[in-house]
C-alpha cells in the first residue's frame, strides 16, 4: 500500500522549545516535501528534497530545517519554536527528481501548537 | 516569482448545480498544471493534471482545460453531489519539480 507517514499527528509545544516532525514513504519516491497549511494561504513550500543530502530551500524556510539521511525518512526541524509557526504540516513525496509533471502524494499532516 | 491564484475563496451550491472554480497562473516557463482535493483530516489528493495548452485533464467528471494565453486552469464539473464538499487546490510544477499552490476553495454542496 503506497502511502506517506507523518508522525505525530498532534504535537502541543511551549514556545522555545525545539519540534521534531518525522515523515515516512514506503514508494522509494526521489522527491519529498515539506509543506505548511494555513487558513486563506493554501499549502505554503518549506523545503524540497531531490534525495539523500540533497535539500533546497522552498518559499518560506526561515525559522526550519531539515534532514534527510535515508531516501524512505524527512524530518522537518524547529529550533525554538515560534507562536506563528502554528500551523498544520504535510509531508509529500513524489517519483523522479525535478520532474514537472508528476503526481504528487501526500500524508495525513501534523497540527502544531506552539504556545 | 510563479504563483496561482484561485478567485473564490468558499463557493456554496447544492445538489445538480454546475460547477466552476476559477484558476490563474504566472509563470516564467511553461508549467504543468494540476487539480488537487482535500477532505477533512487529510492530506490532499490528486485530482488530475495537464501538461500542455488545450489539454483537458479530467477525473470523477471534473474537468479542466489548459489554457495558455489567457493563463488559465478553471476547474468545472456539470452535476456536483453532496460527496464532492471538499476543499480544492490548483496547483502549478514550477523549476525541479516544486509544487505551487494557490489559495483554495472551500466547496460546499447543499442535499
Amino acid at each position: 500500500d503506497m502511502k506517506v507517514t507523518q508522525m505525530p499527528r498532534y504535537l502541543i509545544k511551549r514556545m522555545g522549545e525545539n519540534v521534531l516532525l518525522e515523515c515516512g514513504q514506503d514508494m522509494s519516491h526521489e522527491t519529498m516535501y515539506w509543506y505548511r497549511q494555513d487558513p486563506g494561504l493554501g499549502l505554503q513550500l518549506i523545503y524540497i528534497s531531490y534525495d539523500v543530502d540533497s535539500n533546497s530551500e522552498g518559499d518560506i524556510p526561515k525559522g526550519y530545517r531539515v534532514s534527510r539521511k535515508k531516501r524512505e525518512h524527512f524530518s522537518l526541524i524547529l529550533d525554538s519554536a515560534k507562536t506563528n509557526q502554528t500551523s498544520v504540516y504535510f509531508c509529500a513525496s513524489s517519483p523522479g527528481t525535478g520532474k514537472r509533471n508528476t503526481e504528487v502524494f501526500f500524508g495525513k499532516g501534523t497540527r502544531l501548537t506552539v504556545v | 516569482g510563479d504563483s496561482v491564484t484561485q478567485t473564490e475563496g468558499q463557493v456554496a451550491l447544492s445538489e445538480e448545480d454546475f460547477l466552476t472554480i476559477h484558476c490563474n497562473y504566472s509563470a516564467s516557463g511553461y508549467p504543468a498544471l494540476f487539480w488537487y482535493v482535500q477532505y477533512p483530516g487529510e492530506g490532499p489528493q490528486f485530482l488530475f493534471r495537464a501538461s500542455r495548452d488545450k489539454e483537458k485533464g479530467s477525473s470523477r467528471g471534473f474537468e479542466a482545460t489548459y489554457n495558455k494565453e489567457a493563463t488559465s486552469f478553471h476547474l468545472q464539473k456539470a452535476s456536483v453531489q453532496e460527496s464532492d464538499s471538499a476543499v480544492y487546490y490548483c496547483a502549478l510544477s514550477a523549476l525541479r519539480g516544486k509544487l505551487i499552490f494557490g489559495q483554495g476553495t472551500k466547496l460546499s454542496i447543499k442535499p
